[in-house]
């Protein structure tokens, strides 16, 4: 059950795009279309970005984009704005367990 | 409106034990999948247990698997954590969340959990 693996930071402009990636492996990410990722400001609790590597959840930005290729799941932020500076964390379905990425900040510059 | 929210956390020594419990309101509890979610701090979120939605299938993470129970009580809308032989590195803060579709869509607001002598 090792942690997926995240960069420790990204960051842009307002207005760009930043994708964070997330790796796993054959037996999590490679294996179900079942990725979901989270955002968290600080001392908050997280909410529910994506899910199943490309849905959005009611109420969520389409600015706000999933995709996966192989072992490796990636979130897109597009159009970057001020109030997306937060932690990311992704996460996979392991076969009767989830495992989480270590997290990636995302800073606005 | 989804409400989950925990109590039962505090100080423990090492070794200790201690009963999380998380009442949740605003739907159906008995219909679905609810998880418990760490978060060490400054660190990040780590999978600690799971259960079904009928309390027949539990699922933890190695790291706590023979020291913690997870268990729920349909009838009192509440999802339960039993933590046992705590240890330092069982510290943080403990989210109450619901499954929907493999993920968690609704979390709590979290209970700080600190082991120390």
């Amino acid at each position: 059950q090792s942690a997926l693996t995240q960069p420790a930071s990204v960051s842009g402009s307002p207005g760009q795009s930043i994708t964070i990636s997330c790796t796993g492996t054959s037996s999590d990410i490679g294996r179900y279309n079942l990725v979901s990722w989270y955002q968290q400001h600080p001392g908050k609790a997280p909410k529910l970005m994506i899910y199943e590597v490309t849905k959005w959840p009611s109420g969520v930005s389409d600015r706000f984009s999933g995709s996966k290729s192989g072992n490796t799941a990636s979130l897109t932020i597009s159009g970057l704005q001020a109030e997306d500076e937060a932690d990311y964390y992704c996460c996979s379905y392991a076969g009767s367990t989830y495992v989480f990425g270590n997290g990636t900040k995302v800073t606005v510059l | 409106e989804v409400q989950l929210v925990e109590s039962g956390g505090g100080l423990v020594q090492p070794g200790g034990s201690l009963r999380l419990s998380c009442a949740a309101s605003g739907f159906t509890f008995s219909s679905y999948a609810m998880h418990w979610v760490r978060q060490a701090p400054g660190k990040g979120l780590q999978y600690v247990s799971a259960i079904n939605s009928n309390g027949g299938s539990t699922y933890y993470a190695n790291s706590v698997k023979g020291r913690f129970t997870i268990s729920r009580d349909n009838s009192k809308n509440t999802l339960y954590l039993q933590m046992g032989s705590l240890r330092a590195e069982d510290m943080g803060v403990y989210y109450c969340a619901r499954e929907r579709q493999a993920a968690v869509d609704y979390w709590g607001q979290g209970t700080l959990v600190t082991v120390s002598s």
